[in-house]
């Protein structure tokens, strides 16, 4: 399975922009990217997906390189409910589990400061 | 509200004594999974389920079962639990199995298992 790299760790002041990256540079062709965060003691939450153009949501938005080999989570106003462990995921497009199970690496901690 | 309902949240119980993590969604999903959170090894898929009566292992189905008689209901069953089974256990749903599995999962907000 194609991995992704991401900072262990990121810190952030309050209503500033934050840029999360990730690294997947052994993606195919029909992997989706997927973010997830889990705030401390919940389950991981859905953020944001996409598989070739960037992509905007109420939550964030997700940022593609033209070859796919990296992706950016942005949070265009962080403030301290976003402090969370964010986890860039890579997911087929294929048939059964594959498509649907979670692959989690160890994610980005972001520490938001007020 | 939408959500995906685990139950308990909290349990800590002995070896060998048989349990079970129930796990309700009331958006009428297809699929739904289970995963435990280790510190160090992220979160592992135990189980999943692409629809009812359908099941099958993840990467560490050991020691553990599921069944899948309603859509709703996904429960997770440890007959004789394990000291090794100690976990933070995450049930999760989505929409759809198969060529659309690419759909938002939503968890629910897990059940710590200690097993002495």
């Amino acid at each position: 399975d194609a991995k992704t790299t991401q900072p262990n760790s990121m810190e952030s002041n309050e209503e500033e922009p934050v840029h999360l990256p990730c690294n997947h540079s052994t993606i195919s062709g029909t992997d989706y990217i997927h973010w997830y965060r889990q705030l401390p003691s919940q389950g991981p939450e859905y953020v944001i997906h996409g598989l070739t153009s960037n992509v905007n949501n109420r939550m964030a938005s997700l940022a593609i390189a033209e070859d796919r080999k990296s992706s950016t989570l942005i949070l265009h106003r962080a403030t301290l409910r976003d402090a969370a462990v964010y986890y860039c995921i890579l997911r087929d497009r294929g048939w059964g589990n594959a498509g649907n199970m979670l692959t989690f690496g160890g994610g980005t901690r972001l520490m938001v400061k007020p | 509200e939408a959500q995906v309902t685990q139950n308990p949240r909290y349990l800590i119980t002995v070896t060998g004594k048989k349990l079970t993590v129930t796990c309700s969604q009331n958006m009428n999903h297809e699929y739904m999974s289970w995963y435990r959170q280790d510190p160090g090894l992220g979160l592992r898929q135990i189980y999943y389920s692409m629809n009812v009566e359908v099941t099958d292992k993840g990467d560490v189905p050991e020691g553990y079962k599921v069944s899948r008689k309603e859509k709703r209901n996904f429960p997770l069953i440890l007959e004789s639990p394990s000291p090794n089974q100690t976990s933070l256990y995450f049930c999760a749903s989505s929409l759809r199995g198969g060529v659309f599995g690419n759909q938002p999962q939503h968890f629910g907000d897990g059940t710590r298992l200690s097993i002495l």
